[in-house]
């Protein structure tokens, strides 16, 4: 079936550091492609997305590439600031339902 | 304000006790979900609906149920037979010919 696999955290940088976090897939087709962000004690936010190979998506600072070929959508953020502290999910759709395969989710500590 | 409400934000149960959960939505989307989050893991489906009146079981069904009476609404009820409730609830929902799903705040239930 679907599956996600995601970088495991945590993940701990100084302040204006680079970030990046790996996800890779297996999926029948090419699926859309989600990371999501959840911050302490809070839901999930849609960071960014993709809908297919090639797409970049982009949101806040942070991207992410559809990469077809190795089938992964790694997270990057050039310079990362306190208030990026959270724990991110990488997710893609498992039928045309809308069902959520997630990763584990990577905490990102983001220290001054 | 547009959005998913969940609540209460934080609920407690006796072991023994049925205990149900809020989502109401005034986004107007057919589809909704109930996820279950434990700690260091990804979110697991509980049961999702695409339409009134009809729902399915998700991966974890066992010891939840759910009803469907109105397209805002789709409230989760824990009941005693849940072996290991404690958890982080939530419910997020998906307009129709969409990809991306958008959640509440979520429920934190904790057996006392």
């Amino acid at each position: 079936g679907d599956s996600v696999t995601q970088m495991e955290g945590p993940v701990t940088l100084s302040e204006e550091a680079f970030l990046t976090i790996n996800c890779t897939y297996t999926a029948t087709g090419y699926p859309s492609l989600f990371w999501y962000v959840q911050y302490p004690g809070e839901g999930l936010q849609l960071l960014l997305k993709a809908t297919k190979a090639d797409d970049k998506g982009s949101n806040k600072g942070f991207e992410a590439t559809y990469r077809k070929e190795t089938t992964s959508f790694h997270l990057e953020k050039g310079s990362v600031q306190v208030s990026d502290s959270a724990v991110y999910f990488c997710a893609l759709p498992t039928d045309s339902w809308g069902k959520l395969q997630f990763g584990a989710g990577t905490q990102v500590v983001v220290t001054p | 304000d547009g959005g998913i409400t969940q609540s209460p934000k934080y609920l407690f149960r006796k072991e023994g006790q049925n205990v149900t959960l809020s989502c109401e939505q005034n986004l107007n989307h057919d589809a909704m979900y109930w996820y279950r989050q434990d700690p260091g893991q990804g979110l697991r489906l509980i049961y999702y609906s695409q339409i009134v009146n009809d729902f399915q079981k998700g991966d974890i069904a066992e010891g939840y149920s759910v009803s469907r009476e109105k397209k805002e609404s789709f409230p989760l009820t824990v009941t005693s037979a849940q072996k290991n409730p404690t958890a982080f609830y939530l419910c997020a929902a998906k307009a129709d010919r969409t990809t991306e799903a958008f959640f509440g705040q979520g429920t934190r239930l904790t057996v006392v």
